[in-house]
């Protein structure tokens, strides 16, 4: 079973909008989520995370919301720029008693159109 | 500093054959965690390694192995490679007590 799910493939926005990026679980072990940024034949790229204490966490233009109560998680970009064309992937992380794995969902294909 | 390096980039092995791959963590970085990324099952994880100790491992048949050596260099080994074994395996390192992992561009294998 899909433990962290992206249920959205791909997403286009317009320059200078914002894009968000939505993503579920279903594991309540999951107490940190990350999201990474990734371009083909490339490896991941951290972009922000959060731990479950939290409800927001903001770097520059991403933020990163958790609602904890519908096991939701959504990363904003504002304002969107053509480079942040990409593939975006959340991932789940469980508390540290269970090693320092990851859960990653699908994926969404951000396209910012210029 | 460096990121994570992995070697090789690209390998093209034939089936029933075996394969070795390598990383190097973050200088400091004592976790080493490999993932496998394919079209049908996205990226998953295979194993954790931490102080040369394997502390995590998914689910994964036995013909995938790893170790970590003491400057936590990471390999992975896969035996009797199958075509569905074609895929880009990452390597990912971290922090002690750090949930952020920094990936490397990863080795594609093709398996013919």
């Amino acid at each position: 079973d899909q433990q962290v799910k992206q249920n959205s493939p791909s997403l286009s926005v317009q320059e200078g909008r914002i894009s968000i990026l939505n993503c579920d679980y279903t594991n309540s072990m999951f107490d940190y989520f990350l999201w990474y940024k990734k371009y083909p034949a490339e490896g991941p790229t951290f972009l922000i995370s959060i731990s479950s204490i939290k409800d927001k966490n903001e770097d520059g233009r991403f933020t990163v919301f958790l609602n904890k109560s519908a096991k939701h998680l959504s990363l904003h970009i504002v304002p969107s720029q053509p480079g942040d064309s990409a593939v975006y992937f959340c991932a789940a992380s469980p508390g540290f008693n269970a090693g320092n794995m990851l859960t990653f969902g699908g994926g969404t294909r951000l396209m910012v159109k210029p | 500093k460096a990121g994570v390096t992995q070697t090789p980039r690209y390998l093209i092995k034939t089936r029933g054959q075996q394969v070795t791959l390598s990383c190097s963590p973050i200088s400091g970085h004592r976790s080493v965690s490999w993932y496998q990324q394919t079209p049908g099952q996205g990226l998953q994880f295979l194993f954790e390694y931490f102080s040369e100790t394997q502390r995590n491992k998914g689910n994964f048949p036995g013909r995938f192995s790893g170790r970590q050596f003491s400057n936590s260099r990471s390999e992975m080994n896969v035996s009797t490679l199958e075509l569905g074994d074609s895929a880009l395996y990452l390597c990912a390192s971290s922090l002690e007590n750090q949930r952020e992992q920094y990936f490397g561009p990863g080795t594609r294998l093709t398996v013919t």
